[in-house]
């Protein structure tokens, strides 16, 4: 089955640019790669997802290489509200609709 | 519109009991998931509804754990005998349908089930 492999946590400062890397070696041929932000006490809410190369949209950039076994989420200059677990979601490999989130990257941003 | 709602907030049950948690999807979401957060933990697969095909129950860890869903409309989850270990938050989540926007998934607040 696909598994995910994500830091465990990571530190930064205001302002500065945050990459979040995510290992998907045995991710299928139709899986779709997507990114989640946790807060405490709430549910994921979806960030970007994307297919294969480079993604963007107004919360973050997505990178995907050409063999798709990683992925990088990429924040452009955190502020203290960006605190909180980042997860990389990849479909079992099986190229079925369940779905496998990793165990996350707790972001912490610092004044 | 109405995002996902989940009912109870909160459960506090004591060991044995049966529970059931609710789930409301986003209207129009043919695609239902469950899933289980343990305290620190990542989420946990637990079953997945699409329309009226036969859902995926390969996540459930017991066959205490058993979920229903309505067509394409309310799910519950039931817990039957419960047990200190099942303590957790227990997260709904809907999309549409299709390999791309099942990884899209609109998040519930959860159920925080405390088994004493």
């Amino acid at each position: 089955l696909a598994k995910t492999t994500q830091p465990i946590s990571m530190d930064s400062y205001e302002g500065q640019e945050v990459n979040i890397t995510c290992s998907h070696n045995n991710i299928a041929t139709n899986d779709y790669i997507t990114w989640y932000q946790q807060f405490p006490s709430q549910g994921p809410r979806f960030i970007i997802q994307g297919y294969k190369t480079k993604v963007t949209n107004e919360v973050a950039s997505l990178f995907i290489p050409a063999d798709r076994k990683s992925s990088t989420l990429s924040l452009p200059r955190v502020s203290l509200s960006d605190t909180a677990v980042y997860y990389c979601l990849v479909g079992d490999g099986t190229g079925g609709f369940k779905t496998i989130f990793g165990a996350g990257t707790r972001l912490f941003v610092k004044a | 519109g109405a995002g996902v709602s989940q009912s109870p907030s909160n459960k506090v049950t004591e060991k044995g009991k049966d529970v059931e948690l609710r789930c409301d999807p986003i209207s129009g979401h043919t695609a239902l998931y469950w899933y289980r957060q343990r305290l620190g933990q990542g989420l946990e697969f637990l079953i997945y509804f699409q329309g009226n095909s036969a859902p995926d129950k390969s996540g459930l860890p017991s066959d205490r754990f058993s979920a229903e869903r309505t067509g394409e409309s309310v799910s519950t989850l039931t817990i039957q005998r419960t047990q200190q270990e099942d303590s957790a938050v227990y997260l709904c989540a809907s999309s549409l349908p299709g390999t791309k926007s099942s990884y899209e998934q609109y998040f519930g607040p959860g159920t925080r089930l405390t088994v004493t």
